[in-house]
């Protein structure tokens, strides 16, 4: 079945040193959604890529959508203690599901 | 916009009561709801996709007399858990959609519900 792979799995920072998680799916998708949990919280929706070789960037983090629509990444331009979470990637399914990552849980040590 | 609530946030029960969450969109009108539940530090699993007014869809391995959804309204969805054991224990959070005329497929989170099975 359609699967949506995420690497790493856990990654330790300084604060201040960038961070990067990839995404990859076993499909191509019509778009890419990232999310951002919190410890303790639920997830929230970050932003959604739709084109193929799409890039978007919200203030220091920076998606992009690879060519072929089967890859993602996120990269946290010189990390801050807010920025530690869980970060998923999910993409459509059937049904309107959406397929989802494992996630990338970030530490920032200060 | 595109909030959503849920409610309780936070329930312990003992061994073999039942327990009823619900989510609410509190803003727009949600074409479907999807229920998860989240063990500590893994992913989110789908349990089950609801439209209002149809019969859920749940995902393999979900047992859908265990866990009764209703989807009574494009507002409001509920989970209910029945005769809750403690392996039942868990994060379980819905989310909502508005549809395909809106960011596609985007998925609104309540806040989730702990739920502690004694």
């Amino acid at each position: 079945g359609q699967q949506v792979m995420q690497i790493p799995q856990y990654q330790h920072v300084q604060e201040g040193e960038d961070f990067t998680t990839y995404c990859n799916s076993s499909t191509t998708l019509s778009n890419i959604q990232w999310y951002k949990q919190r410890p303790g919280g639920h997830p929230v929706f970050l932003i959604q890529l739709v084109k193929s070789g799409e890039v978007k960037k919200q203030k220091r983090l920076t998606f992009q959508f690879g060519e072929a629509k089967k890859n993602s990444s996120l990269h946290i331009t010189a990390t801050q203690t807010t920025d530690v979470g869980t970060y998923f990637c999910a993409g459509p399914g059937n049904n309107r599901k959406l397929i989802w990552g494992l996630g990338t849980s970030l530490a920032v040590n200060p | 916009g595109a909030v959503v609530s849920q409610h309780p946030s936070w329930v312990i029960c003992k061994s073999g009561t039942s327990v009823k969450i619900e989510c609410r969109s509190l803003d727009f009108q949600a074409t479907t709801m999807f229920w998860y539940r989240q063990f500590p530090k893994q992913s989110l699993m789908l349990m089950a996709t609801s439209n209002e007014g149809s019969k859920a869809t749940y995902e393999q391995g979900v047992e859908k007399d265990k866990f009764l959804i209703n989807h009574a309204s494009l507002t409001l969805s509920t989970l209910t858990v029945t005769s809750a054991h403690p392996e039942d224990s868990s994060f379980y959070i819905c989310s909502a959609s508005r549809g395909t005329a809106h960011p596609q497929e985007t998925q609104y989170f309540g806040p989730g519900t702990r739920l502690l099975v004694l």
